[in-house]
């Protein structure tokens, strides 16, 4: 039974149109963690929450915000997607942030018309 | 961080053992060697880590050199599903180190042949 689940697998939004992405989570770890994954490449960490502690990366775009209400739950917005947003959006929990192995799902394709 | 380098790709046949490389010159001495794969169309896996001793679990087996500049990822047996992209990450678990945020770099595409 999948951990870590993503909903939608597909979704597609209109260039400059706000649009959520949700996670949610049966494994009751602390930590959740956003990640954005473009075509042939490498998976980037955009943020994370541990426990309700948000923790933004340097390089990421004001664009991009997030939500976690409970321990189960957290979402990605995405104020006004431009063209270049469009990518594979991956979640992922943790007990900890430093030793414990990452959990993913398997990820929202997001693209903008 | 310390860097790791792989190799871009590699290939293997299937049912035969693979091993994938992975060179860490400036690994430091609290950094974890942790494995992950991503198959075709689905999130990143955990796969295995460690520290200094050699690993096994279920779905590999990990060699770590004893100078600990390099590691190598051992599928014992191939098969089709083990065909994705396979990513050597280092961790720093130092008491200091606080969040170690998982850095990905390219990986390496292991492809299997039937």
């Amino acid at each position: 039974d999948a951990m870590v689940i993503q909903n939608p697998r597909y979704q597609v939004t209109q260039f400059g149109k706000p649009v959520t992405l949700s996670c949610s989570q049966t494994l009751n770890h602390n930590v959740m963690y956003w990640y954005q994954q473009k075509s042939s490449q490498a998976p980037k960490l955009l943020f994370h929450y541990y426990d309700k502690d948000f923790n933004n990366e340097a390089d990421t775009p004001d664009n991009f915000q997030s939500r976690r209400p409970n321990t189960s739950f957290c979402f990605l917005d995405i104020r006004s997607p431009g063209l270049g947003d469009a990518a594979m959006y991956l979640c992922a929990t943790s007990r900890d942030r430093w030793r414990q192995p990452q959990h993913f799902g398997d990820g929202t394709r997001l693209s903008i018309l | 961080d310390a860097k790791t380098t792989q190799p871009n790709s590699m290939e293997s046949n299937e049912e035969e053992p693979v091993h994938l490389p992975c060179n860490h010159s400036t690994i430091s001495g609290t950094d974890y060697i942790h494995w992950y794969r991503q198959l075709p169309s689905q999130g990143p896996e955990y796969v295995i880590h460690g520290l200094t001793s050699n690993v096994n679990n279920r779905m590999a087996s990990l060699a770590i050199a004893e100078d600990r500049k390099s590691s190598t990822l051992i599928l014992h047996r191939a098969t089709l599903r083990d065909a994705a992209v396979y990513y050597c990450i280092l961790r720093d678990v130092s008491p200091n180190s606080g969040n170690t945020p998982l850095v990905f770099g390219k990986g390496t595409r292991l492809s299997v042949i039937a």
